[in-house]
């Protein structure tokens, strides 16, 4: 099914670790969205791409870096892991700047670090 | 940053009682709306897109309304049933920005 896919679902990372989140998407679509959601909290854009080999910061951008070298992918990265970096994290897609298209959601990854 | 609002935060209805819930933002520049519909370990998924004043959309039991003068777009579902429930989020984009803003969400209960 066409969509957007996120790997992996679930991680736990001691502090100080690094690790990456992969995005997926089929759709061709142009913008790519990182959010991160906690609780009694909305979600919160980190960083987003609005289209192949670009890159810009969000809401809420300290601690994550990201890269979308293939306009299927977008990446996003934590150098060093901390604890106030636990949360869900989702990635979204959209065809155009997502005005007037809604966002097509990935099912999530859940980190925790420790 | 976009300040939009949702209200209430949570709310339990009785099995086939007809039900509404609020989104309010800011009124001026405003470009679109949207609806997200969240259950529980799953992702949102979209509802709803509307950009003009007075528009009105429906899905099956599910309508929803916007005011962009006044800066609220409710949305009602009628006759409540157990698969309603889920978290029910409202965003809008802030002009000139590249992505939405989301509320913080109503979540309903619908109790059989």
């Amino acid at each position: 099914n066409a969509g957007v896919t996120q790997t992996p679902k679930f991680r736990v990372l001691k502090t100080g670790q690094s690790m990456t989140l992969l995005c997926a998407q089929d759709m061709n679509h142009e913008y790519m969205y990182w959010y991160r959601q906690d609780p009694g909290m909305g979600l919160r854009l980190i960083h987003y791409s609005v289209g192949e080999g670009t890159t810009a910061k969000g809401e809420v951008p300290d601690g994550y870096n990201v890269s979308r070298l293939k306009k299927q992918n977008f990446l996003l990265g934590l150098e060093s892991a901390a604890p106030s970096q636990t949360s869900v994290y989702f990635c979204a897609s959209s065809y155009s700047s997502g005005f007037l298209y809604g966002y097509t959601f990935g099912s999530g990854t859940r980190l925790t670090v420790v | 940053i976009l300040n939009v609002e949702q209200s209430p935060q949570s709310l339990h209805v009785q099995e086939g009682d007809s039900t509404n819930f609020t989104c309010s933002f800011p009124s001026s520049n405003f470009y679109a709306l949207h609806w997200y519909r969240w259950e529980t370990a799953k992702s949102p998924e979209a509802l709803f897109v509307m950009t003009l004043n007075g528009d009105e959309k429906k899905k099956g039991r599910i309508s929803a309304t916007l005011n962009t003068k006044e800066g609220y777009s409710y949305l009602y579902i009628k006759g409540s049933q157990p698969e309603d429930s889920a978290t029910y989020l409202c965003a809008s984009p802030q002009t000139g920005a590249n992505n939405l803003f989301f509320g913080t969400g109503t979540r309903l209960t619908v109790i059989p």
